[in-house]
């Protein structure tokens, strides 16, 4: 079964309006973390924000935030004020366990268009 | 200071010919991972270290691909009589403990073609 389930292969914005990219993911374990990464055409991964399962207050970076709905085990990415090089592929991942070692399991992204 | 590096940023090789990729990690990262990115999918896991052990090699497609780390610090991918389905972008990634995210950091990948 999938982990993490993006069900959007594209997604459109207007510049400067605020995009939703949806996740869903799938674990047992209760303890657990949740990450976005930008990929842009040039290839390189690029960290965006990060949600632990325990964590109380959905997490916020600049014009990132993660919407974090435990019982519905969904962690939209929200980004306010869509600007034209955040046009990219959007890849949400899980860990899983508690401990510093632990592989990612990706989901298979959305690709984000951002229109002026 | 310096990210994680990856050499050689692209490799051509012919079917049944073996392959080597490096991955050089930020200093100090004691966790090193190998994902594997077929064109137009997300990251497939393949092995990570700890240190120069590897607790999990569970994605490795095959027992043509192999993986060591030296030191503590660099690592080698190799790929033995690669297949056309090898070709893809190999990521390397790095992350230390001591924060809550365990955030990995990850090289710009080799981007491997099998002819």
């Amino acid at each position: 079964a999938q982990k993490i389930t993006q069900t959007q292969p594209g997604m459109f914005v207007q510049e400067k309006e605020a995009v939703t990219l949806d996740c869903t993911y799938d674990t047992s374990d209760p303890s657990y973390g949740l990450f976005w990464y930008k990929q842009p055409s040039s290839g390189e991964m690029i960290f965006l924000i990060y949600q632990g399962s325990y964590d109380q207050q959905n997490a916020t970076e600049g014009r990132y935030s993660l919407n974090f709905q435990k019982a519905r085990k969904s962690a939209n990415l929200v980004i306010s004020a869509s600007q034209l090089g955040d046009s990219a592929m959007y890849f949400c991942a899980m860990r899983e366990g508690s401990g510093g070692y632990n592989k990612l399991i990706f989901g298979a992204g959305t690709r984000l268009a951002v229109h002026p | 200071g310096a990210g994680v590096s990856q050499s050689p940023s692209n490799k051509v090789t012919e079917k049944g010919k073996d392959v080597e990729l490096r991955c050089d990690p930020i200093s100090g990262h004691t966790a090193l991972y190998w994902y594997r990115q077929s064109l137009g999918q997300g990251l497939e896991f393949l092995i990570y270290f700890q240190g120069n052990s590897a607790p999990d090699k569970s994605g490795l497609p095959s027992d043509r691909f192999s993986a060591e780390r030296t030191g503590g610090s660099v690592s080698t991918l190799t790929i033995q009589r690669t297949q056309q389905e090898d070709s893809a972008v190999y990521l390397c990634a790095s992350s230390r403990m001591g924060t809550t995210s365990y955030e990995q950091y990850f090289g710009p990948g080799t981007r491997l073609t099998v002819t």
